[in-house]
């Protein structure tokens, strides 16, 4: 079954927003991780955070991890449209496979 | 260089064909992966192994039999190919484990007529 799941399930927003995408997962974990794909691509990892972590930046990037409510949020500050992907959680759930969330598509405009 | 490389990038191909996809990783990780992407996004493990020993096998089905000749390679035998075969699949390595970031290749669409 699914671990993740991202929400909103697509997002459209201008150049220069903030893009704020959620994650929310069934059972504990080790880590929780945020991966890209842009169209026709394999996927890109963006940031780790580990399960002792609440928060942790990369760039434009800013990842947050709530355990008790078993949630996560990905943060793009001052959006590109090169920032127009696909965007996915993954967690490992305490096991040994990474289960990724159903992602959600976000589109820069110019 | 291409980190993790797989080919072909595209497969067309009749139902009940036989066809291989090809994976190689140049990063020196001990684990690789095959994952399967259907058209709704939805991004499912199917194998997983480590230094040649298969450690994940998904309910996936007989027809699909990975193949790792060294921890560098891990290439997709699939057997009588079906229309629900058709997705893209992705190889995939790490350093040690699935607790680790992974590394994608660039997928392989399949489709199936």
């Amino acid at each position: 079954s699914q671990q993740g799941e991202e929400d909103p399930q697509a997002l459209s927003i201008q150049e220069g927003e903030n893009a704020t995408m959620n994650c929310s997962y069934k059972t504990s974990i080790n880590n929780l991780q945020w991966y890209r794909q842009n169209s026709g691509r394999g996927l890109v990892h963006l940031i780790l955070i580990r399960s002792n972590e609440r928060e942790k930046h990369s760039g434009r990037l800013r990842v947050t991890l709530d355990t008790s409510k078993k949630s996560s949020s990905l943060l793009i500050t001052a959006s590109r449209a090169a920032d127009t992907a696909s965007y996915f959680c993954a967690t490992d759930g305490n096991t040994d496979k990474l289960i990724f969330g159903t992602g959600t598509r976000l589109q820069v405009f110019p | 260089d291409t980190a993790v490389s797989q080919t072909p990038k595209y497969l067309v191909t009749q139902m009940g064909n036989d066809k291989s996809i090809k994976c190689e990783q140049n990063l020196g990780h001990d684990t690789m992966y095959w994952y399967k992407q259907d058209s709704k996004k939805f991004l499912k493990i199917m194998f997983s192994y480590n230094n040649k020993e298969l450690i994940i096998n998904e309910t996936v089905p007989n027809r699909f039999s990975p193949k790792s000749p060294d921890k560098a390679h891990l290439n997709l035998h699939i057997n009588s190919l079906e229309l629900g075969d058709s997705a893209v699949y992705f190889c995939a390595s790490s350093h040690r484990t699935t607790n680790e970031k992974l590394f994608f290749g660039s997928g392989t669409q399949l489709s199936v007529l």
